[in-house]
């Protein structure tokens, strides 16, 4: 059982629609991550939340934009995505950010995502 | 040339085989070293750390290799269950922060 929850599991949405991905962890962890997975293919970086600050953001688009309410959750609030942003998108969290950490990472399930 | 680099494979081996990957990484200041697995539509899930001194965990052996910039996985007496792709992860410091970079994979099947 993964210690990182996402919600919804499965998500189909019209090019118009607002939705939210959510992802929830109490591990105590201080850095959370959202990446974007096509198949066959290994997750890309999107944001990350040091300390409920938006630390990194790996240039993505405005129709995706996350939000960190506290430090155990995670959102991502999605508006006027195309079908080539339909993928996988995982959670993840970490004990810290630091520079010099060497923690790994804890993966949610991941929100199946499908642009119509 | 990526900063980390994995063969895809696939690899096909028979039940009770050993195999071993290799995952190479081109930037000397790399810190941090993990082996993930991820199954067919399911998330990464960690397998291992990577020590300097290389570590054990069953029938999984890692190691870590500074001088040539490689890490590899070793994984002993191949159970049907080992079917997945095999993901290293590489940290290094970056800007105040850990950058994450994720090798494309190797895809290993394991066949009755």
């Amino acid at each position: 059982d993964t210690e990182v929850t996402q919600t919804p599991k499965h998500l189909v949405m019209g090019m118009t629609n607002k939705k939210s991905l959510k992802c929830e962890q109490h591990m105590g962890h201080r850095a959370m991550y959202w990446y974007k997975q096509k198949a066959k293919k290994p997750p890309e970086l999107m944001f990350v939340y040091s300390y409920e600050k938006l630390s990194i953001n790996e240039s993505v688009p405005s129709r995706f934009s996350p939000e960190c309410p506290n430090s155990s959750l995670l959102n991502l609030h999605l508006h006027a995505l195309q079908p080539e942003d339909s993928a996988l998108y995982l959670c993840a969290s970490s004990q810290v950010l630091r520079e010099w950490s060497n923690q790994p990472q804890h993966f949610g399930d991941g929100t199946r995502l499908s642009i119509l | 040339r990526k900063e980390v680099e994995q063969d895809p494979g696939p690899f096909n081996v028979p039940e009770g085989a050993t195999v071993a990957f290799n995952c190479t990484y081109s930037n000397s200041a790399s810190q941090s070293f993990f082996w993930y697995r991820q199954d067919c539509r399911k998330e990464p899930k960690l397998l291992m750390s990577v020590y300097s001194s290389g570590n054990e965990d069953g029938r999984f052996t890692a190691q870590l290799n500074r001088a040539s910039q490689y890490i590899s996985l070793l994984i002993r007496d191949s159970k049907l269950s080992d079917s997945a792709t095999y993901l290293c992860v590489v940290n290094r410091p970056s800007g105040g922060y850990q950058k994450v970079t994720f090798g494309t994979g190797t895809k290993l099947q394991v066949i009755p």
